[in-house]
């Protein structure tokens, strides 16, 4: 059963904290992603990799960067935590970029607050 | 206009309906097309790719309309377990859209 796994489930952290969110995924696929996803705005992309060492911006990349020091996790780091990073984080792969076969195969989720 | 885009709802169906909707794109270079269920409180999951001469899986039919640049979903004899958020996903390049969802509640 392919699986994708986050760090945490729920995490609070304070204004101006550095914070680290990490995902892992078994299933030996290249791409990796991060959204944030806030009511009424749906999944927004933060970052995404297409190989380990090599990342790219989402739509949404302010506030955050991303390291991929191996296949299989990808980490997004918060370096100063701000209020208005308060979300849900969530981590995907794919075995492709494109096409009819890159399913998204998601993370549970992080419920991140800051305080 | 945004790239993606899905009524919210929600729609609120009887047990045993059927109910439809539909999600528009606007460039005609979007490549493939799926539909991604999430329920509440958990991660999306994929639930169909859209094909262009349409596909079925059970009680679900998805279908792809280029010319009016858009896809629907069909769900027949709708379940109580049927109540989740529906996405509206497309692919252009190696760029993956997410419409913020469709709320569909199934009562009893």
């Amino acid at each position: 059963d392919v699986k994708v796994t986050q760090s945490s489930r729920y995490l609070v952290k304070r204004t101006g904290e550095k914070v680290f969110l990490e995902c892992v995924q078994d299933m030996d696929h290249e791409n990796m992603f991060w959204y944030r996803q806030d009511p009424g705005l749906g999944l927004r992309l933060i970052y995404f990799s297409y190989d380990v060492k090599m990342k790219e911006k989402g739509d949404i990349p302010e506030g955050y960067s991303v390291s991929r020091e191996k296949k299989e996790r990808f980490s997004l780091i918060l370096e100063s935590a701000s209020t208005n990073q308060t979300s849900m984080y969530l981590c995907a792969s794919s075995l492709v970029m494109s096409g009819g076969n890159n399913e998204q195969f998601f993370g549970p989720g992080t419920r991140l607050t800051v305080l | 206009r945004k790239e993606v885009e899905q009524d919210p709802g929600p729609f609120n169906v009887p047990e045993g309906a059927t109910v439809a909707f539909n999600c528009t794109y606007s460039n005609s270079a979007s490549q493939s097309f799926f539909w991604y269920r999430q329920d509440c409180r958990k991660e999306p999951k994929l639930l169909m790719s859209v094909y262009s001469s349409g596909n079925e899986d059970g009680r679900f039919t998805a279908q792809l309309n280029r010319a009016s640049q858009y896809i629907s979903l069909l769900i027949r004899d709708s379940k109580l377990s049927d109540s989740a958020t529906y996405l509206c996903v497309v692919n252009r390049d190696d760029k993956i859209i997410f419409g913020k969802g469709t709320r569909l509640h199934i009562l009893p």
